[in-house]
């Protein structure tokens, strides 16, 4: 299957500082690409579609602001957690699909397990 | 929009009993439905899929089957391992459209030895 690395894979940080998490797909162009964030035991809560060429959009109730979302290329997407507080501290996960063929079917990173101090 | 409920939420097992995970589905719209399993502190990997123009699919120990007319699909693994023990997850979308998954709230499955 389609391979998504993601980077870090653990980062802890102190408050108010901000924390870049990239997202990219190592075998196939992804147009589009999903940041999701997932609490302790929960399922995943999508947080925006970042889309390559032009601006994500977000779902209700996350800030644009706060999580800033930039796809600048076909195979990275990264996700900035700027001004960081504890309530920030979740496991944030992205997704892709190949734009050429089943889209809809989607891979995960691994994951970036973010602690803000 | 799309919402999936998913059922049930924990499910225990002795190994080598069959599991089954339900979902259902309100959006008559959706044609692509995957099952994603996620092991503690890793990623969701895809285990298996089913397009709604097929009613059943089979991969060895794990089977899909959907119901178009009632909008709900089933996750079947048969003889489970320890191995299995994991979340499972199930999502729907619009295959060739906003293909945006939505998931269902997870299925912790215990597979005791």
């Amino acid at each position: 299957g389609a391979v998504v690395s993601q980077h870090p894979s653990r980062v802890i940080c102190k408050s108010g500082t901000s924390v870049k998490i990239e997202c990219r797909s190592l075998d196939f162009q992804a147009t589009t690409m999903f940041w999701y964030r997932q609490f302790p035991k929960q399922s995943l809560m999508l947080m925006a579609t970042s889309n390559e060429g032009s601006k994500a959009t977000y779902e209700q109730g996350v800030e644009k602001d706060k999580f800033l979302i930039n796809h600048a290329s076909l195979t990275l997407s990264t996700l900035t957690v700027t001004s960081a507080h504890p309530e920030d501290s979740s496991f944030y996960i992205c997704s892709a699909g190949p734009a050429d063929v089943h889209q809809e079917t989607q891979y995960f990173g691994p994951g970036t397990r973010l602690l803000v101090l | 929009g799309e919402n999936v409920e998913q059922h049930p939420s924990t499910l225990s097992v002795q190994e080598g009993d069959s599991a089954v995970i339900k979902c259902t589905y309100s959006d008559s719209a959706s044609n692509y439905f995957p099952w994603y399993k996620q092991e503690l502190g890793k990623r969701p990997q895809l285990i298996i899929d089913i397009r709604s123009n097929v009613g059943e699919k089979k991969d060895q120990r794990i089977a899909v089957t959907l119901n178009k007319t009632a909008k709900h699909f089933s996750l079947h693994i048969t003889e489970t391992q320890p191995e299995d023990s994991a979340v499972y997850f199930c999502a729907a979308s619009i295959s060739g459209g906003s293909y945006i998954p939505t998931f269902g709230r997870g299925t912790s499955l215990i597979v005791h030895p």
